[in-house]
């Protein structure tokens, strides 16, 4: 199986910062990662997939990267309605699929 | 628009089945693509149950193939999970969701809104 390993696990911030979040994976999977935002009471909302493009409607502030084990999401500027706990997610066998253990996102 | 919306019991029972239908609308399922079923205990992260797809292909998550039986109504525009034997340790958030599967990856794109299912005697 392939761990996926999230970090920091918690990170404070404030609006206007830049931001980035990390995923590594234990093997290569190339570019087949994926991103999601999901806010307390809400279902997990995309945001990047395939490693770095993004999904229609998701604001341009947010990008991703990377490839093979090392992965990352930045949030360019954040702003008050970003904070939230944020998940990397790959699928090396599919259709099953496989979450990191989440970011939460905090107000400094 | 896609949407997919989730009908639970409530509340099921130490050893009993939790069963949770997921409606889609704005899609219909026998059209394609792979729907699947994800899990969230309170406080905690996500969890993939399995993947079903129009013609009755399933998929499920090794740790839990055991108890899991999953099914597609495509005169209803529904499916449906079954978990059998329940413990505390499954009470969470039960998500429905579209799977897009495409070259190589694999990734919900669509959720419901999710239902809370406790397991408690």
């Amino acid at each position: 199986d392939i761990q996926m390993t999230q970090s920091p696990s918690s990170l404070s911030a404030s609006v206007g910062d830049r931001v980035i979040i990390t995923c590594r994976t234990s093997q290569n999977i190339d570019n087949f990662l994926n991103w999601y935002q999901q806010k307390s009471g809400k279902a997990p909302k995309l945001l990047i997939y395939a490693a770095s493009s993004l999904q229609s409607g998701v604001p341009s502030r947010f990008s991703g990267s990377g490839s093979g084990t090392h992965f990352t999401l930045t949030i360019s500027s954040l702003q008050p309605e970003d904070f939230a706990v944020y998940y990397c997610q790959q699928s090396s066998s599919i259709p099953s699929i496989t979450f990191g253990q989440g970011t939460r996102l905090e107000i400094k | 628009q896609v949407q997919l919306q989730e009908s639970g019991p409530g509340l099921v029972k130490p050893s009993e089945t939790l069963s949770v239908t997921c409606t889609v609308s704005g899609y219909s399922i026998s059209s394609g693509y792979f729907w699947g079923w994800i899990r969230q205990p309170p406080g905690k992260g996500l969890e993939w149950i399995g993947s079903i797809y129009h013609g009755g292909t399933t998929y499920y998550n090794p740790s839990l193939k055991s108890r899991v039986t999953m099914s597609v109504d495509t005169s209803k525009n529904q499916f449906s999970l079954m978990l059998r034997s329940v413990t505390a340790a499954d009470t969470a958030v039960y998500y429905c969701a579209r799977l897009n599967c495409t070259g190589g990856s694999c990734y919900p794109d669509y959720w419901g809104q999710g239902t809370l299912v406790p397991v408690s005697s």
